[in-house]
């Protein structure tokens, strides 16, 4: 079984915190993703990589970063945390076969409380 | 920016009857997917369907695909209080296996 695992369950951070989520998965896929998850605003891709120390922008980057040091590992930068990054973070992980889009394996989420 | 949206929002039914959730796309697709998500948990794969194929099942679910329209739609049979879960369609945004995610549909069984 595919295991993407994060590393914290709830976490609270107060405003201008710098904050770090991990991310793992454990099946050598190429591709991984942070992902935030809003009520009425389904889920929003902020960064993606599709190799190590490759990443690249999604939908809504500002005020995060990430690093890829290793391919199982993706992590997540809040460089100054926010209240408006209070927020349900996903993590997620898929294979690289071709150009079409394929199954992502999430983890269990981070529900992150800035205050 | 988002793809696709669900139809209803919510819905709420009895077990054993069927459920159906609609979602809608703007661009065309190379392939659309079909995700549940239980309360407060990550997302988990049900079903891909590609832009060639109309019609698909796996057990209790079925999802239809009509490219001419964008739209798509997953039925559940014969519904259990388990399934009650928020369910979400994800399409191919280009490149690198981007999907776009809608805002999603929360289904409610009562037992």
């Amino acid at each position: 079984d595919v295991k993407v695992t994060q590393s914290s369950r709830y976490l609270v951070k107060r405003t201008g915190e710098k904050v770090f989520l991990e991310c793992v998965q454990d099946m050598d896929h190429e591709n991984m993703f942070w992902y935030r998850q809003d009520p009425g605003l389904g889920l929003r891709l902020i960064y993606f990589s599709y190799d190590v120390k490759m990443k690249e922008k999604g939908d809504i980057p500002e005020g995060y970063s990430v690093s890829r040091e290793k391919k199982e590992r993706f992590s997540l930068i809040l460089e100054s945390a926010s209240t408006n990054q209070t927020s349900m973070y996903l993590c997620a992980s898929s294979p690289r076969f071709s150009k079409a889009s394929y199954e992502q394996y999430f983890g269990p989420g981070t529900r992150l409380t800035v205050t | 920016s988002q793809q696709g949206e669900e139809d209803p929002q919510a819905l709420s039914i009895q077990e054993g009857e069927n459920a159906t959730m609609n979602c809608s796309y703007k661009t065309s697709i190379n392939n659309l997917q079909w995700y549940r998500q239980n309360s407060g948990r990550g997302l988990v794969h049900l079903i891909l369907i590609r832009s060639n194929e109309r019609e698909k099942h796996s057990g209790r679910l079925r999802v239809t695909l009509d490219t001419s329209k964008k739209s798509s739609s997953l039925l559940i049979t014969a519904s259990r209080a388990a399934d009650t879960a928020s369910y979400f369609c994800a399409t191919d945004a280009g490149g690198y296996q981007k999907v776009t995610f809608g805002t999603g549909t929360k289904l409610q069984v009562i037992p």
